[in-house]
Order: C-alpha cells, then structure tokens, then sequence
C-alpha cells in the first residue's frame, strides 16, 4: 500500500480564497483524523471520521472549516475564506479497526498570504 | 477533556539513555501511543501501551501506569538520528475505543549531543 495519501504537498494562497486539502487513508482503514501542526499549538485534532461519519469535530477552530468524507477512501478539508493564522501543516491519518497505530500522510504546508 | 503533559526539551549525548514522561488527563482511555517527528517529515509511529508495564522494541521501550496516569519513552544507545521531537497520544473519550479520537501531547524536542 502506498500508504496516507495527501494533496497538495504545498499551497500557498493569498487571504480570503477558498482552500481544499485532499487524503486518501491507507485501503481498509476505517477512522480518519484531521490534525493542523504550529510551533505555537503543536498537533492539534481538528476532527475525526470512523466508517466516513463526523464523530467529533470539537477542533474544528470555525465556521470558516469544513470537512467531508463521502467514502472509504477520500476525504476533504476546506478553509473558506482562508486568513493568514491559518498557515500551518495539516496531516491527515488513518487507523483500521482495532488498530493501535496511526499512519501519517507527508502533509500539506499551507501559507496564506 | 482530554489533556496531555510533556517537558518541552531535553538534551543528552550519545550512548547515553533518556527518559521523556507523560501524563495525561482523559475520560476514558484506550491506550497511550508514542510517535516520532523529524524536522520537516510526518510523526510515525513507535510504540503503543494498552495495559501497565513495559513495551520493549529494540532500542526504545515504553512504559504505563494506568493508576498514575503517566508513562514514559525510554531510548536507549541514543545515537545522532534520535534527534527529533517525540510526542506522546492517548485514544480516549466517550465512546467504544476504536471510535475514540487520538490526542497528542505538546511534544518533546530531542537533541542528541556527539
């Protein structure tokens, strides 16, 4: 498996424009978390899908985020309109059922200019 | 809530052993992970406690006290490339414990000395 799979790798937009983060979790994975990295907050969990339904999206900072998952292997996170303290890594990973370890994809560095 | 408490750094030399601790607060808990972070890469994954006791995997072993709320990551034979933050995860909340989401500690920076 080629493992978590996430689009684009860099993104660099200028304020106000929408923005859409891709992952495709690793095959038969059933949970899929969203996690935004700063050097000020560290990892933080934005929200999480178990068999492609929301379970929690407490982290989700505003209206401005949304994320969806219309099947097993794809999801979306969309910034709209994006701000400047939204620049950040985003990761997205994926754990099968019972499973211990989260795989991580490579991320997407965001800059919002 | 769920919170998690590491140091913010720590400094050793090579050859030498170090202990990174965690603890946690959290309703409900299915386990405590431990992942590893280059400057740069992705975290993966190092070890995992669902009881008490210790996890050894080579170099690394990892510890749990349930009653503590606390474990640690144990490195051993540090070597150059163990430079990287470390962080520590809990699955945890209210539901059963696949569905539970995974939290991770503020991490813990690294550096190995020649």
């Amino acid at each position: 498996d080629a493992g978590v799979i996430q689009s684009p790798r860099h993104e660099v937009t200028e304020m106000g424009q929408e923005v859409t983060l891709r992952c495709k979790p690793i095959s038969g994975h059933n949970s899929l978390f969203w996690y935004r990295q700063t050097m000020m907050r560290g990892l933080e969990l934005l929200i999480y899908f178990n068999n492609n339904v929301p379970i929690d999206d407490s982290g989700m900072p505003e209206d401005r985020f949304s994320a969806k998952m219309p099947n097993a292997s794809f999801s979306t996170l969309k910034i709209q309109p994006s701000e400047p303290r939204d620049s950040a890594v985003y990761f997205c990973a994926s754990t099968g059922t019972g499973n211990t370890e989260a795989f991580f994809g490579q991320g997407t560095r965001l800059t919002v200019v | 809530g769920q919170s998690l408490e590491q140091p913010s750094e720590v400094t050793a030399v090579e050859g030498a052993i170090v202990q990174i601790n965690c603890t946690y607060q959290t309703s409900g808990f299915y386990g405590l992970s431990w992942y590893q972070q280059h400057d740069g890469g992705a975290p993966t994954f190092l070890s995992y406690n669902g009881l008490d006791g210790l996890e050894e995997t080579g170099r690394f072993s990892s510890f749990l006290s349930r009653s503590d709320s606390y474990g640690y990551l144990l490195l051993q034979e540090l070597q150059m490339k163990d430079s990287a933050s470390y962080f520590c995860a809990v699955r945890g909340g209210p539901y059963g414990g696949a569905t539970n989401k995974l939290i991770f500690g503020t991490g813990t920076l690294l550096a190995v000395q020649p």
